[in-house]
């Protein structure tokens, strides 16, 4: 199984700032399987960058995805009172499709 | 629009069982995967289980395995968890969810909350 771990826990950071979310594998990632998700309190999660870098459909582009293998990072720049969340990734290249244990960004 | 729209939570007692389903719209059903996922009070999403769009292929998590069963019913165009000896620990929302990208989950439904308690 694939652990997924992202850092920080917590992140505190005031709108218009930047944001800089990690997730770490314990294996390589398959064909940079990977994906991040945003997820608020009593909505379904939302995707936003899958295959690593990729953006989904309108998602706006102050979010990007990087990395490969081991190591991949959610950057959010200039942030919206919108975009305060709790984050995932997940992998979904090899079973058991895991996610992280998610980073809180929130308003500082 | 894809729409999916789950059901069937509710309380149930510990060692119980509950089946819940997904209904699927928007989309033909029968030419994607679909996956369960859950989210404990308090916790992070949890990957269930998938299934393929034909059914040829079925995976679980360990945390469910032997447990949990999925399925589906292409003419219905349905998703369906059939959970057995429920824990505590099993309390969750849970969604469905289609790929939209690779395996990637694009669409979720709403959730439906299982509680296990006596």
């Amino acid at each position: 199984e694939i652990v997924l771990t992202q850092s920080p826990g917590t992140l505190s950071l005031s709108p218009g700032e930047g944001a800089t979310l990690s997730c770490r594998a314990s294996q390589s990632v398959s064909s940079s399987y990977l994906a991040w998700y945003q997820h608020k309190p009593g909505q379904a999660p939302r995707l936003l960058i899958y295959g690593a870098s990729s953006r989904a459909t309108g998602i706006p582009d102050r979010f990007s995805g990087s990395g490969s293998g081991t190591a991949f990072t959610l950057t959010i720049s200039r942030l919206e009172p919108e975009d305060f969340a709790v984050y995932y990734c997940q992998q979904y290249g090899s079973s058991p499709y895991t996610f992280g244990q998610g980073t809180k960004l929130e308003i500082k | 629009e894809v729409q999916l729209v789950e059901s069937g939570g509710g309380l149930v007692q510990p060692g119980g069982s509950l089946r819940l389903s997904c209904a699927a719209s928007g989309f033909i059903f029968s030419s994607y995967s679909m996956s369960w996922v859950r989210q404990a009070p308090g916790k992070g999403l949890e990957w269930v289980s998938y299934i393929s769009s034909s059914s040829s292929t079925i995976l679980y998590a360990d945390s469910v395995k032997g447990r949990f069963t999925i399925s589906r019913d292409n003419a219905k165009n349905a998703l369906y968890l059939q959970m057995n000896s429920l824990r505590a620990e099993d309390t969750a929302v849970y969604y469905c969810a289609r790929p939209l990208y690779s395996g990637s989950y694009g669409y979720w439904g709403q959730g439906t909350l299982v509680t296990v308690s006596s």
